[in-house]
């Protein structure tokens, strides 16, 4: 079991672009959420996805939305990128145990 | 609204000190309350959680619900302890965490 998997490790974009960045969930688990963790920060909760829905969202604009695919995997979409978007994104896995299983992230630097 | 602190971004021991981590929390019900550890180039991992009662590396946590606090706790560091470590609560069986902005644990040999 590779874990969680995040895609791409790394990505520069300019303001105004959009990203997608792309998870996978640890076997067996079935929902996966979303963290941006700033520099100097704890990770700060964006939302969360459970049968391909959105469950629960934190306190982050619209312009940050997301999917989650029948095989559980995940997506993150930011657009109308702002240099304040940059950050470390952190997907985490979890399963009925009430644990998060987090993957290695993606650095997401806006030029 | 809920918050956790985690007053000090460093602390610097040297090996075979003691060692304590603080952790508040502020919440509304009775969260879980977990440590999270981040060593040098390796992802964020569980460390321990209050429910389970587990010693995890010689670290032990206590919740006090009066003092709202969840500090963490090894009676002898060792220099592989070095790595942030970060408290976190969530509402039970919501798999959302709350985390504190983390103190980075510094073990001089």
């Amino acid at each position: 079991d590779a874990g969680v998997t995040q895609s791409p490790t790394h990505l520069i974009k300019t303001r105004g672009q959009q990203v997608t960045l792309r998870c996978s969930p640890k076997s067996g688990h079935d929902t996966v959420s979303w963290y941006q963790q700033a520099l100097g920060q704890g990770p700060q909760f964006i939302f969360q996805y459970y049968e391909e829905e959105e469950r629960q969202r934190g306190n982050f604009p619209d312009r940050f939305s997301g999917h989650q695919f029948p095989n559980y995997s995940s997506e993150l979409n930011v657009n109308a990128l702002l240099l304040g978007d940059s950050a470390l994104y952190l997907c985490a896995s979890g399963g009925p145990a009430n644990e998060a299983f987090f993957g290695q992230g993606t650095r997401l630097t806006v030029v | 609204a809920q918050r956790v602190t985690q007053p000090e971004k460093l602390l610097s021991v040297f090996k075979g000190a003691p060692v304590e981590l603080k952790c508040n929390y502020s919440y509304s019900g009775s969260p879980e309350l977990f440590w999270y550890v981040q060593y040098s180039r390796q992802r964020l991992q569980l460390l321990l959680r209050h429910i389970s009662r587990e010693s995890i590396k010689g670290f032990t946590a206590d919740l006090n619900k009066g003092e709202t606090s969840f500090h963490l706790k090894k009676p002898f560091a060792q220099e592989e302890d070095s790595a942030m470590y970060y408290c976190a609560l969530s509402p039970l069986n919501f798999n959302k965490f709350y985390f504190g902005s983390g103190t980075k644990l510094n073990v001089k040999p």
